[in-house]
């Protein structure tokens, strides 16, 4: 089974709300990734966890605050959104293997509106 | 880093053409992926393929690394195969990543009825 799942699948927040992303996993891997995709323009990084610690943060403003709870769970804890924060926020999964790169798996994608 | 230029930027197709796109990339890479993003957003992973040819149904790829480029063949199009096609590598930038996927721009597709 090659599948990562992703909830909500549309999320509406005003700027001083906090809410939450969460992606899933059962594939085993032990690499998880958090990019953000604005419209006509491809997928960027945000975070990588390796082995359920955060391994890289592409500078990524503090509003966005990542947790990685188990190998199987990566979430997504937002407060204090900007307008500009509004894309589709996909997860994604791979194998990790010290030194050498796997295939990445993609969920299907949080729709953000920030208002 | 490293540069992931994709050709042509969109492409319409006729149900039943078929069509090449090309992914080139300016440094070595680790691994190469194509993914078919569809109108919902969900990418789907279609060929993982750092080196060599492969197949899948009506698509084919082919990466030629020593060249530096992939490329993504097609055949007999149909409406559902619309929607963007990134190209996307990984490599290692300096500070050691493994898991650096950077994407191309995308190839936006259409395949008319």
């Amino acid at each position: 089974d090659t599948e990562v799942t992703q909830t909500p699948k549309h999320l509406v927040m005003g700027m001083t709300n906090k809410k939450s992303l969460k992606c899933e996993q059962h594939m085993g891997h032990r690499a998880m990734y958090w990019y953000k995709q604005k419209a006509k323009k491809p997928p960027e990084l945000m975070f990588v966890y390796s082995y359920e610690k955060l391994s890289i943060n592409e500078s990524v403003p503090s509003r966005f605050s990542p947790e990685c709870p188990n190998s199987s769970l990566l979430n997504l804890h937002l407060h204090a959104l900007q307008p500009e924060d509004s894309a589709l926020y996909l997860c994604a999964s791979s194998q990790a293997t010290s030194g050498v790169s796997y295939e990445q798996y993609f969920g299907p994608g949080t729709r953000l509106t920030v208002t | 880093g490293i540069q992931v230029e994709q050709s042509p930027p969109d492409l319409i197709l006729q149900e039943g053409a078929n069509s090449t796109l090309r992914c080139n990339f300016s440094d070595s890479v680790n691994n190469l992926q194509w993914f078919h993003q569809n109108p919902w957003g969900q990418l789907i992973n279609l060929f993982y393929i750092p080196s060599g040819t492969k197949q899948n149904g009506r698509l084919s790829a082919t990466t030629v690394a020593t060249e530096r480029y992939s490329l993504l063949y097609i055949s007999s199009s149909q409406t559902t195969d619309s929607g963007v096609y990134f190209c996307a590598v990984t490599y290692s930038p300096a500070y050691g990543s493994w898991g650096k996927l950077q994407f191309g721009a995308g190839t936006q597709v259409v395949v008319t009825p």
